[in-house]
């Protein structure tokens, strides 16, 4: 079961550059996030999607987009990058009615430099 | 705005040895998620709280939820080294969609 897959595992990208992580789930959630984590800190909300069209702010969006077009992919798009953007980035998915736990991909160690 | 704070941050402990971690959270919810995080690797889901007075067990972590008093715990017995890792508390801010908000972690290292 490939669960919540995201890609790519590593990146470096320069100041200003963009790019796209993407993540992939074939559990039919409704619900993916898109988490970042800093060194020794917790996961911060950057986008949440309850369907396929319908998106909504985390605690720090700045400096990100996401779409849904599909139930099965949601990815996030970094334009300018910038160093406050070193990060762990984390997919995840949920059915998102009432008790369900979410489900994470294996993450994303991205470098701005 | 949900802050949720866990406490120890960090706790190493001897093999044997029981020890509770402790998730306090600033709003109404009745939903709380614990999580396990291995070093370099993404986050696996632990236990799900439901309801006050909720325990749930799993080998020797045990789980439970007091929703008045807005405290989790996460108590370990008998840790082996094989429970190091980092443990997240994550609660659920009812507000139409379910949007989690994540502790800063905790930290365990269980020395041999």
């Amino acid at each position: 079961n490939a669960g919540v897959t995201q890609t790519p595992k590593f990146r470096i990208l320069k100041i200003g550059q963009s790019m796209t992580l993407q993540c992939t789930q074939d559990m039919n959630h409704n619900y993916m996030y898109w988490y970042r984590q800093d060194p020794g800190m917790g996961l911060k909300l950057i986008y949440y999607s309850v369907g396929a069209g319908i998106t909504d702010k985390g605690e720090v969006p700045n400096g990100y987009n996401v779409s849904r077009s599909t139930t099965e992919d949601f990815p996030l798009r970094l334009e300018l990058a910038a160093p406050s953007q070193t990060s762990v980035y984390f997919c995840a998915s949920s059915y998102g009615e009432g008790d369900t736990e979410a489900f994470f991909g294996q993450g994303t160690r991205l470098t701005v430099v | 705005e949900l802050k949720v704070e866990q406490n120890p941050l960090f706790l190493s402990m001897q093999e044997g040895k029981n020890y509770t971690i402790y998730c306090n959270y600033s709003t109404t919810s009745d939903r709380l998620y614990w999580y396990r995080q291995d070093p370099g690797k993404s986050l696996e889901s632990l236990f799900v709280l439901l309801s006050n007075g909720a325990v749930k067990q799993e080998g020797r972590l045990m789980a439970s939820l007091d929703t008045k008093a807005r405290l989790s715990t996460l108590h370990i017995t008998a840790a082996v080294h094989d429970l190091s890792a980092t443990y997240f508390c994550a609660v659920d801010m009812i507000e139409g969609y379910q949007k989690v908000t994540f502790g800063t972690g905790t930290k365990l290292q269980v020395i041999p």
